[in-house]
């Protein structure tokens, strides 16, 4: 059974860093693209950062580029989003996803709140 | 970025009834769309993906159509476990962008 567990969230102060992770499980984790997407109180979706499998390619959307950082360890079957400088908007209930654009499997969120 | 438009936003329908989701792309993204279904306080579910297959488990009333940049999702007779928001997904060029969200209610 496909499971991702991410953990990390929690409440920060504008300006303010935050490291999330997310723990894979039931699959073969080094062949797969990972994807971060979250999604703002009451709001879609959005999709934030992906990476290839071995690492090799990264892809962040323009709101998030210069501040957040997506990486993974395929050793801990882990894929991390380093955010830094966070800002009120990007408050949201972030979500691991397997997949580079098709998520096919979701984890259950984890949320981050940017408040002072 | 491509603009993933979704109409209705909200849409309020009987159990029993057949209910169609419209999805408009702000440019040729064929074939590479798909469909999630999100209930409240959960993760989104994948149903349609490739514009018209079906996630494996997902029920067979669920259906996707469409080509170019006009796409839809059909409900062909409504269950109470289908009352949630729906967002269409193209996955052509990054960012992957997402619609904004169709709300089935109960009518």
């Amino acid at each position: 059974e496909v499971q991702l567990v991410e953990s990390g969230g929690g409440l920060v102060q504008p300006g303010g860093s935050l490291r999330l992770s997310c723990e894979a499980s039931g699959f073969t984790f080094n062949t797969y693209w990972m994807s971060w997407v979250r999604q703002a109180p009451g709001k879609g979706l959005e999709g934030v950062a992906n990476i290839k499998h071995d690492g090799g390619e990264r892809n962040y959307v323009e709101s998030v580029k210069g501040r957040f950082s997506i990486s993974r360890d395929n050793a801990k079957n882990s894929v991390y989003l380093q955010m830094n400088s966070l800002r009120a908007e990007d408050t949201a209930v972030y979500y691991c996803a397997r997949g580079k654009g098709l998520i096919d499997y979701w984890g259950l969120g984890t949320l981050v709140t940017v408040s002072s | 970025d491509i603009q993933m438009t979704q109409s209705p936003s909200t849409l309020s329908a009987f159990v029993g009834d057949r209910v169609t989701i419209t999805c408009r792309a702000s440019q040729n993204i064929s074939p590479w769309l798909a469909w999630y279904q999100q209930k409240p306080g959960k993760a989104p579910k994948l149903l349609i993906y490739k514009v018209s297959s079906l996630e494996s488990g997902v029920p067979s009333r669920f259906s996707g159509s469409g080509s170019g940049t006009e796409f839809t999702l059909t409900i062909s007779s409504l269950q109470p476990d289908d009352f949630a928001t729906y967002y269409c997904q193209q996955y052509d060029t990054f960012p992957y962008t997402f619609g904004q969200g169709t709300k089935l209610e109960i009518k």
